[in-house]
């Protein structure tokens, strides 16, 4: 079965960085585009990112855009987000989800998520 | 970039009773439209797509409709396990965006 797996969140100051991880396994990761997606502490989701199945097509929120940098590795199943110069407003939930491609795509799985924090 | 806000922001409903969501785009959207339910501390799971496709696995009582800028969640009878949050994204132009997400609560 389809299972995405997030890694790497934790405590980080402002300023800092992260880099996060999401392990993908139960489907061809190499076939499908993935995309970022966060929830702020009893808030809504915000689309962060996404990036197509060969990495040569990506998408950034203009919240984090020059910040951020999603990234691919097919061999290895994996997605990554690495996030600089973090501010108080990324701390979130950080979700990893499958996109399946119609129009621009949905998102039809979904990781249990990573909490980032950036406080000092 | 297109809005999508949702209404209400919460609903108070009893097990049985039939339940509809509202979801209004800035601008057309076609029906490239997901509704997605959250439980707290969980990720979001997918229901509808293309506005009224029902996704495997979702039982047969949630519903989906609309086209354009105006669309519907509909859930025929409530059980105890559809109380959570709902959230609709549209997927026709970058930015994919979320509506602000509907609370459905026991009354």
């Amino acid at each position: 079965q389809v299972q995405l797996v997030e890694s790497g969140g934790g405590l980080v100051k402002p300023g800092g960085s992260l880099r996060l991880s999401c392990a993908a396994s139960g489907f061809t990761f190499s076939d499908y585009y993935m995309s970022w997606i966060r929830q702020a502490p009893g808030k809504g989701l915000e689309w962060v990112s996404y990036i197509s199945s060969s990495g040569s097509t990506i998408y950034y929120a203009d919240s984090v855009k020059g910040r951020f940098t999603i990234s691919r590795d097919n061999a290895k199943n994996s997605l990554y987000l690495q996030m600089n110069s973090l501010r108080a407003e990324d701390t979130a939930v950080y979700y990893c989800a499958r996109v399946r491609l119609e129009r621009r795509g949905y998102f039809d799985y979904w990781g249990q998520g990573t909490l980032v924090t950036v406080s000092s | 970039d297109i809005q999508m806000t949702q209404s209400p922001s919460t609903l108070s409903a009893s097990v049985g009773d039939r339940v509809t969501i509202t979801c209004r785009a800035s601008q057309s959207i076609s029906s490239w439209l997901a509704w997605y339910q959250q439980k707290p501390g969980k990720a979001p799971k997918l229901l509808i797509y293309k506005a009224s496709s029902l996704e495997s696995g979702v039982p047969s009582r949630f519903s989906g409709s609309g086209s354009g800028t105006e669309f519907t969640l509909t859930i025929s009878s409530l059980q105890p396990d559809d109380f959570a949050t709902y959230y609709c994204q549209q997927y026709n132009s970058y930015p994919w965006a979320f509506g602000q997400g509907t609370k459905v609560e026991i009354k």
